[in-house]
């Protein structure tokens, strides 16, 4: 158990669908990063939040958006989903140069 | 923006084998380097990192790797690999000049260990 809870594990929804996805960094961490595992793409980096604030975004599309609140929870906001959007999406928090990672959750678009 | 290229996407060995899986990552700077690992079914797992000193690495579970910088290599090798280790290894890299920076992944070794 690395510490990084993720709700839900699981998530089936429609396309044009809109879902969020949940990730509680462990104790003390201030940076969240979400990261989408594809079979097509591998595992990419989306977006990571420090305190509250966005740091830095990788390949994160623009119907996709994430917030991180001032108890440094975070969500993924995903919107007008496609069937592409099937992935597992994985946060991640650190406090310095070591990422842990939580178990994921599994969305599948039908 | 740095890369990471790990050649042996499926590799298949009887228990007891030697193993060693290739990454080589591409990056001008100073990088940490990490290797994971993820059992069927569950998340990432930290197997070994390196940040600087001795290139040669021991992780957990019997795992070590070496950093060869003229080769921008980061190889992971276990000299004799058991059932249990049938997993997908993924090798990631990380500017060292940034306490809180992103990962780049490979795209990911699947190993498959033949009881």
């Amino acid at each position: 158990d690395s510490g990084v809870t993720q709700t839900p594990k699981h998530l089936i929804t429609a396309t044009g669908q809109r879902v969020t996805l949940r990730c509680s960094p462990r104790s003390g961490d201030l940076s969240v990063y979400w990261y989408q595992q594809s079979l097509d793409q591998g595992l990419q980096f989306l977006i990571q939040y420090y305190n509250g604030e966005e740091r830095a975004k990788g390949n994160i599309l623009e119907r996709f958006s994430a917030q991180q609140f001032p108890d440094l929870h975070s969500e993924l906001n995903l919107s007008s989903l496609e069937l592409g959007d099937s992935a597992l999406y994985f946060c991640a928090s650190s406090v310095d140069h070591e990422q842990f990672f939580g178990p994921g959750t599994r969305l599948t678009v039908l | 923006a740095q890369s990471v290229s790990q050649h042996n996407h499926h590799v298949i060995l009887s228990e007891a084998a030697s193993l060693e899986l290739g990454c080589n990552y591409s990056y001008g700077g100073t990088v940490n380097l990490f290797w994971y690992v993820q059992y069927p079914g569950q998340h990432l797992q930290l197997l070994l990192k390196y940040f600087s000193g001795d290139p040669l690495v021991k992780g957990i579970k019997g795992f070590e790797a070496e950093f060869i910088k003229s080769k921008f290599s980061f190889n992971l090798r276990k000299p004799s690999v058991q059932w249990s280790d049938t997993a997908e290894y993924f090798c990631a890299v990380k500017r060292s000049n940034f306490g809180n920076e992103k990962l780049t992944f490979g795209t990911g070794t699947r190993l498959t260990i033949i009881p």
